[in-house]
């Protein structure tokens, strides 16, 4: 059981748009931590994504956004591509635990 | 172009310790950065070990702080972890990283991650 919760799975076609949400507590997202997303692809490391809320890393397409709102995070994928599929995680600070606190995962499937 | 690679066995047994090591290169060791552990249980999601700044300063997961000790090493640019009294519950995949952490504001991400390195539990 992760500290932040993200859906187990989402998918699209080719083209479309995805969203992924991430929900922390007063703890974590809610006490205005910032929220990072990680792309890992399959048998790979995990990648940066997305840090502080809505900053791309140089390299990363500007199809992938962040958002976050009160106790929740987003990330966005837009013209979904068939290399968009992957393991997404959200990840954020969190005051009880005086470090990093991640989601379960999103399993992202392109049709 | 910043690289972190882990070593270490690759099998451990029950209740002994398991050490790696993360070597790191493209990056000093003794810049504002700090450097971290991260384990990924097979099939499963990513858990935060710790962090260390170059002075020593250490940030442990209180869930394993009474087993872990992270230390680094800033002549062989390297930083390692050690794990007391494993179990199988400790099989994972093991990833180095460098992590942005700061206090005021908070900032707490990583943005460069070893290959990782699996380790495996067992007698």
């Amino acid at each position: 059981q992760s500290v932040l919760t993200q859906p187990p799975s989402v998918s699209g076609a080719p083209g479309q748009r995805v969203t992924i949400s991430c929900t922390g507590s007063n703890s974590n997202i809610g006490a205005g931590h910032v929220v990072h997303w990680y792309q890992q692809l399959p048998g790979a490391a995990p990648k940066l994504l997305i840090y502080d809320n809505t900053n791309r890393p140089s390299g990363v397409p500007d199809r992938f956004s962040g958002s976050k709102s009160g106790t929740s995070a987003s990330l966005a994928i837009t013209g979904l591509q068939a290399e968009d599929e992957a393991d997404y995680y959200c990840q954020s600070y969190d005051d009880r635990t005086l470090g990093g606190v991640f989601g379960g995962g999103t399993k992202l499937t392109v049709l | 172009q910043v690289q972190l690679q882990e070593s270490g066995p690759g099998l451990v047994k029950p209740s002994e310790t398991l050490s790696l090591t993360c070597a790191v290169s493209g990056s000093s060791l003794t810049s504002a950065y700090y450097w971290g552990w991260i384990r990924q249980p097979p099939g499963k999601g990513l858990e935060w070990i710790g962090s260390i700044y170059h002075s020593g300063s250490t940030y442990y997961n209180p869930s394993l702080k009474s087993r872990i000790t992270i230390s680094v090493d800033t002549s062989k640019d390297q930083f390692s972890l050690k794990l007391t009294s494993v179990t199988a519950a400790d099989t994972a995949i093991y990833y180095c990283a460098r992590l942005r952490q700061q206090l005021v504001p908070v900032l707490f991400y990583f943005d460069y991650w070893g290959q990782g390195i699996l380790v495996t539990v067992s007698s």
